[in-house]
């Protein structure tokens, strides 16, 4: 069984930009969770969607923003970047619904100059 | 505010030389509480599930054990292999709205020297 998977691994930014990250969940997991990891705050939860509907979201701003489709694929966007947004972005994926038994992808690595 | 502590932040340990990981909780409504294990460069990889006080979870040499306030993640007889940063989070129930949320321990890096 295919694993979750991110595109794209890496990115780079400029302040004011807006970016928008991509998630592929397990095949029949209808669950997709968002979390931000940066050395300084570890990993926080910006939301879950499942079979399309937000279900939960952590307190991150409105400028952060996700969406997911009829086959549970997920897109995450940014708008607006700002520096502090540099940081390892990271989908998980689960059957049930989060946060039971949570699979995770590789991360996408945002750099904002 | 909820919160999870995890310590040591960071252990050093010789092949063969068992220990513990502690992750400490202050949340309300406790749903569960979940350990994962993270390699440099790779998503948390999902270890145990706990969700009751005295609930045990083992999975070859790691142990995962359940207190009302505190979570232990035992290693006996390391190896090379087992460094990584373990990670720990609680699930908890807000209030407001009925959602709930997963919060993470900042993790503890272990290093397992041959």
């Amino acid at each position: 069984k295919a694993g979750v998977t991110q595109t794209p691994r890496y990115l780079i930014k400029t302040r004011g930009q807006q970016v928008t990250l991509s998630c592929s969940p397990i095949s029949g997991h209808r669950s997709v969770s968002w979390y931000q990891q940066t050395p300084g705050q570890g990993l926080q939860f910006l939301f879950e969607y499942f079979s399309e509907t937000q279900r939960n979201k952590g307190n991150f701003p409105g400028r952060f923003s996700g969406r997911q489709f009829s086959n549970s694929r997920s897109e995450m966007n940014v708008s607006t970047l700002e520096l502090g947004d540099s940081a390892l972005y990271l989908c998980a994926s689960s059957f049930a619904g989060a946060p039971y038994e949570q699979y995770f992808g590789p991360g996408t690595r945002l750099t904002v100059t | 505010e909820d919160q999870v502590t995890q310590s040591p932040e960071a252990l050093r340990l010789q092949e063969g030389e068992s220990s513990s990981l502690n992750c400490s909780y202050t949340v309300s409504g406790l749903r569960g509480l979940f350990w994962y294990r993270q390699d440099p460069g790779k998503g948390p990889e999902f270890l145990f599930t706990l969700y009751s006080a005295g609930e045990e979870k083992e999975k070859e040499r790691l142990k995962a054990t359940l207190t009302k306030k505190e979570s232990f993640l035992h290693i006996t007889a390391p190896k090379p292999e087992d460094s990584a940063t373990y990670l720990c989070a609680v699930q908890a129930l807000l209030t407001q709205g009925g959602s709930e949320k997963l919060v993470f321990g900042k993790g503890t890096k272990l290093t397992v020297n041959p």
